[in-house]
């Protein structure tokens, strides 16, 4: 079946430095990637849609300028944490969808633990 | 908002008992209804779905049943294995075609042998 591949899976940065986080879509075109991010023992939420070539899309109360997203490609797909604090430190999941929009065609990377000290 | 409620975790069973997963929604509209599941080192996976009320989705064994009245979409299956060890996420979809999904907390799952 189709993956995606996500990394690194788990990173560890001091407060105030930027950290990267890659989305890759290893077999298919993903037109459109979702970030969402979890914090302990609440919800995954979702962050922000990105369709490939265009601006993100971010959900209320998520600060664009500090999570930037770049959907440059069909298959890549970044989240940068700016300026990372503790508050910060989630775990951070991706999903890349294809044109067919059904649901069975969404596909979940394995997620990012960020730890920000 | 829209919202899901699932019960909290970590559950513990032995192989063969029967598993219940209970998961409650709020939703403005009428949402379509799933249970994700993620393996370890693996990426969330659909395990099954339901569009509209008193719809079932079942797979691999698992079952959930769209109750509107009760709005509820609890998991249940009824003889577990060990390779259903995992956590399992309830979510809906109120945006018919957009992907937008919102989950619950997720629960996770150990069956001992």
């Amino acid at each position: 079946g189709a993956v995606v591949s996500q990394h690194p899976s788990r990173v560890i940065c001091k407060s105030g430095t930027s950290v990267k986080i890659e989305c890759r879509s290893l077999d298919f075109q993903a037109t459109t990637m979702f970030w969402y991010r979890q914090f302990p023992k609440q919800s995954l939420m979702l962050m922000a849609t990105s369709n490939e070539g265009s601006k993100a899309t971010y959900e209320q109360g998520v600060e664009k300028d500090k999570f930037l997203i770049n959907h440059a490609s069909l298959t890549l797909s970044t989240l940068t944490v700016t300026s990372a604090h503790p508050e910060d430190s989630s775990f951070y999941i991706c999903s890349a969808s294809q044109l067919d929009r059904r649901y069975e065609k969404l596909f979940f990377g394995s997620g990012t633990q960020l730890s920000v000290l | 908002g829209d919202s899901v409620t699932q019960m909290e975790g970590p559950v513990t069973l032995s192989e063969e008992a029967f598993l219940t997963i209970n998961c409650t929604y709020t939703a403005t509209g009428y949402p379509s209804l799933f249970w994700y599941v993620q393996y370890p080192g693996e990426g969330l996976q659909l395990l099954l779905k339901a569009t509209k009320a008193d719809d079932k989705g079942s797979n691999k064994g698992f079952e959930a049943t769209y109750r509107k009245e009760t709005t509820s979409f609890h998991l249940e299956k009824g003889s577990v294995q060990v390779s259903d060890s995992a956590v399992y996420f309830c979510a809906l979809s109120d945006l018919q075609g957009a992907q937008k999904l919102v989950f619950g907390q997720g629960t996770r799952l150990t069956i001992n042998p």
